[in-house]
């Protein structure tokens, strides 16, 4: 069964580094794309950008490019979402996806809270 | 980077036909035939419903179809259950990356 696992909540003070991790299972993860989406509260859905795990190949959105880095640790079947100097707008719920047929397999979400 | 343009909301009563629509460019959903259709319940991640224009995944109700004409894609919910209550998004490859884009999101509501 493939499945995406994200890692847990946070909480932030503005200014401050995150990074969030995405792990896959069941499938070769170095195969397929992963993408990350943001979801700001009570609003829609954002791609941020993709990465290929395989080679590390990765398109940012243009409103996310300079502000986010994705990453990815095939040795452990990982992809990460990291930012160096959190924003109050950065406070959303982040999900990962994995490109199949299409984004066919999302992780549960990892809710990000930046607040002084 | 401009989002896919959906209505807002729609409704329906139980039993009846919705239709949710889609509008694009040239440039993702008139250039390719990769959109697809998302669900998302409150507090859920999404689940995807339609890929490929009018391919529905393993497990997801023949209730749920997809057609596409010019730059517009639309969701055909046939059928329709209270289950079916939730937030649906559309998705397109797109030429500029990051290649993929969603649409605005339309709030379905089982009257």
């Amino acid at each position: 069964e493939v499945q995406l696992v994200q890692s847990g909540a946070e909480v932030k003070k503005p200014g401050e580094s995150l990074k969030i991790s995405c792990k896959g299972s069941g499938y070769s993860f170095t195969s397929y794309w992963i993408g990350w989406v943001r979801q700001m509260p009570g609003k829609g859905l954002e791609w941020m950008g993709i990465i290929y795990p395989g080679d590390s190949d990765t398109k940012y959105s243009p409103s996310f490019q300079g502000q986010v880095t994705m990453s990815a640790d095939k040795s452990i079947s990982t992809a990460y979402l990291q930012w160096s100097s959190l924003k109050a707008s950065d406070t959303a719920m982040y999900y990962c996806a994995r490109r199949d047929s299409a984004w066919q397999n999302w992780g549960q979400g990892t809710l990000v809270t930046v607040s002084s | 980077q401009s989002a896919l343009t959906q209505p807002a909301s729609v409704s329906g009563s139980p039993g009846q036909s919705i239709t949710i629509s889609c509008a694009g460019t040239s440039s993702d959903i008139g250039g390719y035939n990769y959109v697809s259709w998302y669900q998302q319940h409150p507090g859920k991640a999404p689940k995807l419903m339609i890929y490929d224009v009018s391919n529905r995944p393993s497990g997801v109700s023949n209730r749920f179809s997809g057609s596409k004409s010019g730059n517009t894609a639309s969701l055909t919910i046939s059928g329709l259950q209270a289950e079916d209550e939730a937030d649906y998004y559309c998705s397109s490859y797109r030429s500029s990356s990051p290649n993929y884009v969603f649409g605005t999101g339309t709030k379905v509501t089982v009257l």
